[in-house]
């Protein structure tokens, strides 16, 4: 069973500009969650995916959005970016039932310029 | 809301020892889900173990293993027979169960395990 997969693994792009991260979760999974991880705060959770809808948002500001399709792909995007959203850009794909635990993707470098 | 702290920035231990990691957790609810995750250079994370609060055993997997305290909100995890391969950033998660609505994990700011040869 292939795993979550992410890209691209390395982004690098000037202030201002947007971005768009893609994840595929793991087959059969309808959960898709957006981690963002730095060295000052941690992993902080962005916002949940589940059945093409969002199910919550985390404390980030309106330039970061989501969306999940029919086959439970997902993309995020950061419009105007700044310097402190560089990061790593974690998703995580769950069946959302019971005790399963998410499964991680090898993440996304986003650098900032 | 939920808060997860690991105190313990920085680990060492000597290969084949054991070395255990401190997590405590706040929260007002009774019924949740804590998990240990490892996140290698490679970056990826992966879990180690996870425990279900309304179990009192608490969770084994080969070497590692949990002490699960819920009055205390403490829930440690213990690397037996510590290996090269253990060194990596250990994160410690709360999860609420899914029919909570919320389905994030609140992290720990982690710590960082080295292994010495």
């Amino acid at each position: 069973k292939a795993g979550v997969t992410q890209t691209p693994r390395y982004l690098i792009k000037t202030r201002g500009q947007q971005v768009t991260l893609s994840c595929s979760p793991i087959s059969g999974h309808r959960s898709v969650s957006w981690y963002q991880q730095t060295p000052g705060q941690g992993l902080q959770f962005l916002f949940e995916y589940f059945s093409e809808t969002q199910r919550n948002k985390g404390n980030f500001p309106g330039r970061f959005s989501g969306r999940q399709f029919s086959n439970s792909r997902s993309e995020m995007n950061v419009s105007t970016l700044e310097l402190g959203d560089s990061a790593l850009y974690l998703c995580a794909s769950s069946q959302r039932q019971g005790p399963t635990e998410a499964f991680f993707g090898q993440g996304t470098r986003l650098t900032v310029v | 809301a939920q808060t997860v702290t690991q105190s313990q920035p920085e680990m060492s231990v000597q290969e084949a020892e054991t070395v255990t990691l401190s997590c405590t957790y706040d929260t007002s609810e009774s019924d949740y889900y804590l998990f240990w995750y490892k996140q290698p250079p490679s970056r990826q994370m992966i879990l180690v173990i996870r425990q279900e609060a309304y179990k009192q055993q608490n969770a084994t997997e080969n070497r590692f293993s949990v002490n699960f305290q819920k009055a205390a909100k403490s829930f440690s995890l213990k690397i037996s027979d510590s290996q090269l391969g253990d060194a990596a950033m250990y994160f410690c998660a709360y999860r609420l169960p899914s029919g909570a609505g919320s389905y994030q994990l609140t992290f720990g700011k982690g710590t960082k395990l080295s292994v010495i040869p």
